[in-house]
Order: C-alpha cells, then structure tokens, then sequence
C-alpha cells in the first residue's frame, strides 16, 4: 500500500511569490493535517483536515490556508512568500491519533 | 511557554549503554502522548504511544506522569541504528503539539 505522498518534493519560489503544496493520504484514512519545520526544531502544527472541514488551526498568519478534497487528498497555500517560510512542509494522514508522515515538500524562498 | 519542551541534546553514549530522554508539557488536559522518531532529513516515524501506566516496546520504555506533565523514554541496550533524534508529541484538542526533538548519537 502507497503511504502519504507529497509533491514536489523540492521547490524554490521567491518573495511574495505563491506556493501550492500537495498531498494524497493514505487508503482509508480521513485526516490529513500540514506541518512546518525549520531546521533544528520539531515540526509545527499548520492546519488538519477531517472530512474536509478544517478541525484545528496553529498559530499561523492567514496567508497559510488549506482545504481538503472529497478524495481525501490536501492542499496547502501560503501566500506572499517570505524568507521565514523556508522550511520542511510536512503532511500526515492519520487512523485516530497516530500520524503517518509523508517526506515532505523542501521549500526555499529566495 | 512552549507547549512542549525537550531536552535538545545530544546524548553520546556506547553501544549498548542506556538511555532516557525526559520531556515537558504544558496543558494539564493534554489527551494523549507520543514518542516520534526522527532520522536526519527524513520525516517522522511513530515510536510508541505513552500510556498512563507506562508501556514496554522491546528495548523502548515509555512512562508518563500527568501529576508532573512529565513524559520519558528509556532505551535500553543502545543500537548504532538507535542515532536519531526523538520527537516529544502531545496531542490536545485536535492539535499535535511536537517538542524541539532531543538527538542521540550511539558510537561504536
């Protein structure tokens, strides 16, 4: 079975660009929540997604947003780029409380 | 304060030497608990669930103190494969909240 993909798997954008970052859960599972991690320190909690309604929301400014779609998959946008965004965009699908993590989205800005 | 708080590291220890990470956290009606694996640019892997009355995984003990909001890990007999850093993870009205990570380093 395919586990939680993420795409791309690399990008580079600059400031004040616009970024969709993709994600596909795994088979059967409802969930999918957006994480941020910055070198060194744990991921941070964006967003998560249950039945395409948004269930929690960290402390981010609103040029991150999210939405899940009927298949289950997610996107996640953040807008106006700035060089503070540069980090690890990590998507997990969960089966109750356990998350499973897709290898992310590396995103520089320049 | 921050949600969650872990000692940063690192631990160097021999091989089979034994080792506990201790971990924090805040909000006093956190619902459950985690340890998460990390390997150096990849992404996180569930280690075991925290239970109340501590929980056994082969070499990997977890215990939890909810009085103290107090978290650990114990590992014992330490693998080279054992080098990674471990995630601290809370979860609280559909909030995962990760700690910093603490990374530990097993030398030959």
């Amino acid at each position: 079975d395919a586990g939680v993909t993420q795409s791309p798997t690399h990008l580079i954008k600059t400031r004040g660009q616009h970024v969709t970052l993709r994600c596909s859960p795994i088979s059967g599972h409802k969930s999918v929540s957006w994480y941020q991690q910055v070198l060194g320190q744990g991921p941070q909690f964006i967003f998560q997604y249950y039945e395409k309604e948004e269930r929690g929301r960290g402390n981010f400014p609103d040029r991150f947003s999210a939405r899940q779609f009927p298949n289950y998959s997610s996107e996640l946008n953040v807008n106006a780029l700035l060089l503070g965004d540069s980090a690890l965009y990590l998507c997990a699908s969960s089966l109750g409380e356990k998350l499973f993590f897709g290898s992310g989205t590396q995103l520089s800005v320049l | 304060r921050k949600e969650v708080e872990q000692d940063p590291g690192p631990f160097n220890v021999p091989e089979g030497a034994t080792v506990a990470f201790n971990c924090t956290y805040s909000n006093s009606a956190s619902q459950s608990f985690f340890w998460y694996r990390q390997d150096c640019r990849k992404e996180p892997k569930l280690l075991m669930s925290v239970y109340s009355s501590g929980n056994e995984d082969g070499r990997f003990t977890a215990q939890l103190n909810r009085a103290s909001q107090y978290i650990s890990l114990l590992i014992r007999d330490s693998k080279l494969s054992d080098s990674a850093t471990y995630l601290c993870v809370v979860y609280n009205f559909n909030k995962f909240y990760f700690g910093s990570g603490t990374k530990l380093n097993v030398k030959p």
